[in-house]
């Protein structure tokens, strides 16, 4: 059955820098979305993703994030300068109907020192 | 504002013993409600898209109704592999999923 992938599982990285998480969508799947869940929280949208454009964001997605589709596989989260409150876990997803039925990925743990 | 509650934030039960998961929403001109099931660590699994009042679907042991106002998710002689956390999200078309905070439901046996 496809499924989202993500890398890294884990990563550890010291404030103000950046970092990439990756996500494989499914592959047949238009539309792309990132989210994240800081410990004990709920699921929080960042941004959704169509056609090589940022569809919507939240006010989170502010601009020390950024997306890109570099290829036709791969999505990926760009935190520019990070800091501590970014800490959280963050999902990838995809899905064939814009803003429907959302497939996850396992997350990516970001811990900022 | 757009909201959804989840109820009660944890449920624990014996194997065998059925109850009911709630989902409370405010989202005018609902699109879908979503239910997913987390375990610790790991990203949402997709469990059901509901989107007219009166519609239910059904899973094994799981089965999910729809109300104008909220969502039942029902859970029929659950095992202690269904000891997870159930995440409710709803939107309006177009817009992003809105989630509740989760019921977390521990089954022992």
């Amino acid at each position: 059955e496809p499924e989202v992938t993500q890398t890294p599982s884990h990563q550890v990285t010291q404030m103000g820098q950046e970092v990439i998480l990756r996500c494989v969508p499914i592959s047949n799947h238009l539309y792309f979305y990132w989210y994240r869940q800081i410990l004990g929280q709920k699921v929080e949208f960042l941004v959704s993703f169509y056609n090589n454009e940022i569809s919507e964001k939240s006010e989170i997605f502010d601009d020390q994030f950024s997306v890109e589709r570099p290829d036709g596989s791969n999505f990926t989260l760009k935190i520019r300068s990070t800091k501590l409150e970014d800490s959280a876990m963050y999902f990838c997803a995809s899905g064939l109907v814009y803003q429907e039925t959302q497939y996850f990925g396992p997350g990516t743990r970001l811990l900022v020192l | 504002e757009d909201q959804v509650t989840q109820s009660p934030e944890a449920l624990r039960l014996q194997e065998g013993e059925s109850s009911s998961l709630n989902c409370s929403y405010t989202v005018s001109g609902l699109r879908g409600l979503f239910w997913y099931r987390q375990d610790p660590g790991k990203g949402p699994e997709f469990l059901f898209t509901l989107y007219s009042a009166g519609e239910e679907k059904e899973k094994e042991r799981l089965k999910a109704t729809l109300t104008k106002k909220e969502s039942f998710l029902h859970i029929t002689a659950p095992k202690p592999e269904d000891s997870a956390t159930y995440l409710c999200a709803a939107n309006q078309a177009g817009t992003a999923l809105i989630f509740g905070k989760g019921t977390t439901l521990s089954v022992s046996s």
